[in-house]
């Protein structure tokens, strides 16, 4: 069975400020891909990035960096110099070889001006 | 269209009423996912299509539940004589992959809310 777990519920900062969004998650399979969704207010989930179990290098875009380990099984989203904009929902979540994906339950981030 | 579409983006059903939320693809995309999304909690997996088969209904939650997809394109999910507790939004997403491996990522649509009173 697969499982996401994101401990953080809610998160609020203040603009500028860089902010860390932990997934940690759990499977069987060898083989998975691990992804993050940004669910803003208007409520459609749009998709940030993509791993893959084999695939160790830490990603950066722009202000978003990902940091993959998987001796750890996380999977962290970090947020650098954060602003408004960036208030939404955050979802990891996992692909397996069962062909769906499982997601967590999100954290809310809240960011203030 | 570009992306996935919902209808309806809203419904309201009376306990016992049975209701039929359409999910119209990206063109193209051979899988598709319904998901159902409670208040406050991730998108709990429903079903998947691989074209017009489905693949995997082991998240329905009862025999209430119905998927289909006829001609591999759009999709209706059907819940009969709802209850309450299937009150949640219903997301559909897209992707162009097909196998046994998800790897490409999931296109969304807006959701219909189901609220059953």
């Amino acid at each position: 069975a697969q499982k996401v777990t994101q401990a953080q519920t809610e998160i609020s900062v203040v603009e500028k400020e860089d902010v860390t969004l932990d997934c940690v998650y759990e499977t069987r399979d060898t083989t998975y891909y691990l992804f993050w969704y940004k669910q803003p207010p208007s409520g459609e989930l749009v998709f940030l990035i993509r791993r893959n179990s084999f695939d160790e290098q830490n990603e950066i875009s722009g202000r978003y960096s990902w940091n993959f380990q998987k001796s750890t099984s996380s999977f962290n989203f970090t947020i650098t110099a954060s602003q408004v904009v960036d208030s939404a929902v955050y979802f990891c979540a996992l692909s397996g070889y069962a062909g769906k994906s499982t997601f967590g339950d999100g954290t809310t981030l809240t960011v203030k001006p | 269209g570009a992306g996935v579409s919902q209808s309806p983006r809203y419904k309201v059903a009376k306990r016992g009423q049975d209701v039929a939320l359409r999910c119209d693809p990206i063109s193209g995309h051979v899988s598709l996912f319904w998901y159902q999304q409670a208040l406050g909690q991730g998108p709990e997996f429903l079903t998947y299509f691989q074209n017009e088969a489905q693949l995997d209904k082991s998240g329905l939650p009862s025999d209430r539940f119905f998927a289909e997809r006829p001609e591999g394109s759009v999709s209706t999910l059907k819940i009969q004589r709802t209850q309450q507790e299937d009150s949640a939004v219903y997301l559909c997403a897209s992707s162009l992959e097909h196998g046994s491996y998800l790897n490409s990522p999931l296109h969304f649509g807006n959701g219909t809310r189901l609220t059953v009173t």
